[in-house]
């Protein structure tokens, strides 16, 4: 069974970077295709982006181009989201999310979220 | 970018009731479609894959209709444990959710 264990809560100044792992257990990462999606206080989901496995390439939306910077550690089984000049706006619960059995059409598991404040 | 639009915003139901929220794809998107339900503090849970197809170990009661633009999700009978945000998500080109219908019990 896929478990996905976040690192804990990050605050961080304007204009730093955070970066948050996830922990894969059960299943080996190059078997899944990773996905972020995050969650501002009060507001919905957001999709950041993910591994395309048709491509083989990391994709991300269009609004985090540029500064989103998703990687994995095969070694590890950790994926790692990186985000740059954070902003007030960046306040929100970050979430690792994937398909069991390497699905990349729907996630069905998803990490325990890292909270990210991004305060003066 | 597909832009996925939910209605209502909200909802108020009884105990009981036949519960329905739509979700209007910008484009086409043939049945690339799924649900989630995420309670307060969670994180989302799956429901219904590719428009209609039930995630293993989820009530009957919840289901999911539509192909192209409109979809429509159902809860037949409204049970307290129910009460959540559900959001709908299309993967026909990238991923976007919809902005999530708040489920109140009345």
């Amino acid at each position: 069974q896929v478990q996905l264990v976040q690192s804990g809560a990050e605050v961080k100044k304007p204009g730093a970077s955070v970066k948050v792992s996830c922990k894969v257990s059960g299943y080996t990462l190059t078997e899944l295709s990773m996905h972020w999606v995050r969650q501002a206080p009060g507001k919905g989901l957001e999709w950041m982006g993910g591994f395309d496995p048709e491509d083989g390439e990391t994709i991300y939306a269009q609004k985090f181009q540029g500064r989103v910077t998703m990687t994995e550690d095969t070694s590890t089984d950790t994926a790692y989201m990186e985000l740059s000049s954070l902003r007030s706006e960046d306040t929100a619960v970050y979430y690792c999310a994937t398909g069991a059995s390497g699905s990349y059409t729907y996630f069905d598991i998803w990490g325990q979220g890292t909270m990210v404040t991004v305060s003066s | 970018d597909i832009q996925m639009t939910q209605s209502p915003s909200s909802l108020s139901a009884s105990v009981g009731d036949r519960v329905t929220i739509t979700c209007q794809a910008s484009q086409d998107i043939s049945n690339y479609l799924n649900w989630y339900q995420q309670k307060p503090g969670k994180a989302p849970k799956l429901l219904i894959y590719d428009a209609s197809n039930l995630e293993t170990g989820v009530p009957s009661r919840f289901s999911g209709s539509g192909s192209g633009t409109d979809f429509t999700f159902t809860i037949s009978s409204l049970q307290p444990e129910d009460i959540a945000t559900y959001y709908c998500q299309q993967y026909d080109n990238l991923y976007t959710f919809g902005q999530g219908t708040k489920l109140e019990i009345k």
